[in-house]
């Protein structure tokens, strides 16, 4: 499985600010997703992250809210916009390292607590 | 909806000794794959075991094996000889293939190990 790597690791923002998260992989992999995970619950997919083109979002989660980026097959970026406390949550990428994408690795998540 | 339903909160185990994590899932797919990912403390997911549903065999994996009943949609987690670093939330999930890369969490069961 790939190296996961996340940055930061936590921070604690202030409400109506924005925080930018990255994620790093060792190796080339064709699909990146983000997941959060609030307080106590399960984790619930944001978004696929494409290559070259928009992402993929879910029901319930918007781009302006949560634009993401994903310059090449190694790295990507989730931003939380416009925070607030209930976006306090973790924050996990993960990969998947074939086209059918049958097996997610996750990074160490990010967690984010907004005052 | 797709659901993926936990319904033990929280599992004790003496260490040296077995628990079993029930699973139950809800789909009207055939096509599937499922997983359970472990949580420590740590925050970081990590792949325990993998079933492709369309395999009958169940997964093993050293001490962790599966119950996997596809009529019963039941895919329930045996961890033999727990160890204490096995305490950790454990998730169900599941994937269908022909809804693209999304996984779906269940609520997770925290496992306790006595030493």
């Amino acid at each position: 499985s790939a190296v996961i790597s996340q940055k930061p690791s936590r921070d604690i923002c202030q409400r109506g600010t924005s925080l930018t998260i990255q994620c790093q992989v060792d190796s080339q992999v064709t699909m990146m997703f983000w997941y959060r995970q609030q307080p106590g619950q399960s984790l619930t997919l944001i978004a696929t992250a494409n290559q070259g083109s928009e992402a993929t979002y879910e029901s319930g989660f918007v781009i302006d809210k949560f634009p993401i980026s994903r310059p090449n097959l190694t790295f990507s970026t989730l931003t939380v916009s416009n925070m607030s406390p209930e976006d306090s949550s973790i924050y996990l990428c993960s990969v998947a390292g074939s086209p059918r994408g049958e097996t997610q690795y996750f990074g160490p998540g990010t967690r984010l607590l907004v005052l | 909806a797709q659901t993926v339903t936990q319904s033990q909160p929280e599992m004790s185990v003496q260490e040296a000794e077995t628990v079993t994590l029930s699973c139950t899932y809800d789909t009207s797919e055939s096509d599937y794959y499922l997983f359970w990912y472990k949580q420590p403390p740590s925050r970081q997911m990590i792949l325990v075991i993998r079933q492709e549903a369309y395999k009958q065999q169940n997964a093993t994996e050293n001490r962790f094996s599966v119950n996997f009943q596809k009529a019963a949609k039941s895919f329930s987690l045996k961890i033999s000889d727990s160890q204490l670093g096995d305490a950790a939330m454990y998730f169900c999930a599941y994937r269908i293939k022909a809804a693209g890369n999304k996984l779906t969490f269940g609520g997770g069961t925290r496992v306790l190990v006595k030493p």
